[in-house]
């Protein structure tokens, strides 16, 4: 089955400063990458996904990279404000399969003011 | 985008009882949802995938007598957790692909539901 690692597990920045978060996959049939934004007590909420035909994808200050050869995605966000913070997760998954979403650990990302 | 609902959003019952979870997509239908479970500071763990019209798969370690899933419609699938135990606590969350919205698989989640067993 598809394993995805995701890290950091936690990171601090400034606001204003960007922040990177990776993960990899193990399932070359994967072709859907998710990232959701879930704060304490809430649901997550899909921020940006990338099919495997494209190599980056961009939503103002939110961007996410592919490199299909690598199997790893990234999750960019620029601009950092304090109302980012949150745990963010990424995930990996077929299209039009059916399948669930296969679901890194997470990344808890603070920014302060 | 697509809004997922649940309810209730948060239960506390008595070791012993069974709760039942409702999760219902509201502006689209979905034949397929999941139901994944998260305890504290950790990530989702994909419990049952729903289907409508047949029955309910299973991830390896999950008792299908125990978390029953019933699909009654296109927009609303349950999940009861029969004879609730303290270790049943945690944080419920479903999702439902919107395969209707331009040919995708984007998965809208549902703002979960805490439970808490005595």
């Amino acid at each position: 089955g598809e394993n995805v690692e995701q890290h950091p597990s936690t990171l601090s920045v400034q606001e204003g400063d960007s922040a990177v978060i990776k993960c990899t996959y193990s399932d070359s049939a994967s072709n859907y990458f998710p990232w959701y934004k879930q704060e304490l007590g809430k649901g997550p909420q899909l921020i940006i996904d990338i099919r495997s035909n494209v190599g980056e994808k961009k939503d103002q200050r939110i961007a996410v990279t592919l490199n299909k050869t690598a199997k790893h995605f990234s999750l960019h966000i620029t601009e950092t404000q304090p109302e980012d913070s949150a745990v963010y997760f990424c995930a990996a998954s077929r299209l039009n399969s059916g399948y669930a979403l296969n679901f890194g650990k997470g990344t808890s990302l603070l920014v302060t003011p | 985008g697509a809004v997922v609902s649940q309810h209730p959003s948060r239960v506390i019952c008595k070791s012993g009882t069974s709760v039942k979870i409702e999760c219902r997509s509201l502006d689209f239908q979905a034949t397929t949802m999941f139901w994944y479970r998260q305890f504290p500071k950790q990530s989702l763990m994909l419990m049952a995938t729903s289907n409508e019209g047949s029955k309910a798969t299973y991830e390896q370690g999950v008792e299908k007598d125990k978390f029953l899933i019933n699909h009654a419609s296109l927009t609303l699938s349950t999940l009861t957790v029969t004879s609730a135990h303290p270790e049943d606590s945690s944080f419920y969350i479903c999702s439902a692909p919107n395969g209707l919205a331009g040919g995708t698989d984007t998965q809208y989640f549902g703002p979960g539901t805490r439970l808490t067993v005595l």
